[in-house]
């Protein structure tokens, strides 16, 4: 099974910031990954695809980046709406998640 | 406009069973594969199980494997997740999620709103 490892668990940031979240997976998935947003009570978000392609309505501010086993999810001026916790999940072979970032509130 | 409207979620037993429905609308159900991802309180997303678009192929998480079966309706654009054996571990929200494509092996671009399971005495 492929492992998918975030870092870091909790993120402290302030609006304007320029934040950045990191995805490792065991084996390489190509650029088979997603990225996701989720507030406390709500669905998962999609966010990214493909690695970098950006989900239609989703703010330019979001950017993913990385191939093989090593992706970046970065937030380039971070807005109140982005206090939330970040998934990655690669989808190489069946679904695995990574265990989430929170970014909240410095 | 795409929508996922699990239900079936409860209170349980251990050892008990329950089927969860994932009730889908605005897009053509039969031409993708559809996923159930679980959430623990306090958790992190666990991946369950997946069915490609025409119900030929089915794929499990090793937590979920011999205990819970996944399935489907087109014609009643309905998923469905039978569960039996039921744990405290398997005390959690269970969302539905539309793939993009028709196989397994693609991401995701609509989720429902989930619905809580809890196996307690």
């Amino acid at each position: 099974d492929i492992q998918m490892t975030q870092s870091p668990s909790t993120l402290s940031a302030s609006v304007g910031d320029r934040v950045t979240i990191t995805c490792r997976a065991s084996q390489s998935i190509s650029t088979w990954l997603a990225w996701y947003q989720q507030k406390p009570g709500k669905a998962p978000k999609p966010l990214i695809y493909k690695a970098s392609s950006l989900e239609g309505g989703v703010p330019s501010r979001f950017s993913g980046s990385g191939s093989g086993t090593e992706f970046t999810l970065t937030i380039s001026s971070l807005q109140p709406d982005d206090f939330a916790t970040y998934y990655c999940q690669q989808y190489n072979s069946f679904w695995t998640f990574g265990q989430g970032t929170k970014v909240e509130i410095k | 406009e795409v929508q996922l409207v699990e239900s079936g979620g409860g209170l349980v037993q251990p050892g008990g069973s329950l089927r969860l429905s994932c009730s889908a609308s605005g897009f053509t159900f039969s031409s993708y594969a559809m996923h159930w991802v679980r959430q623990a309180p306090g958790k992190g997303l666990q991946y369950v199980s997946t069915i490609n678009s025409n119900g030929g192929k089915t794929y499990y998480a090793d937590s979920a494997k011999g205990r819970f079966t996944i399935s489907r309706d087109n014609s009643r654009s309905t998923l469905y997740l039978q569960m039996s054996s039921l744990r405290a571990e398997d005390t959690a929200v269970y969302y539905c999620a539309k793939g993009t494509q028709s196989y397994s092996d693609s991401a995701s671009d609509y989720w429902g709103q989930g619905t809580l399971v809890t196996v307690s005495s």
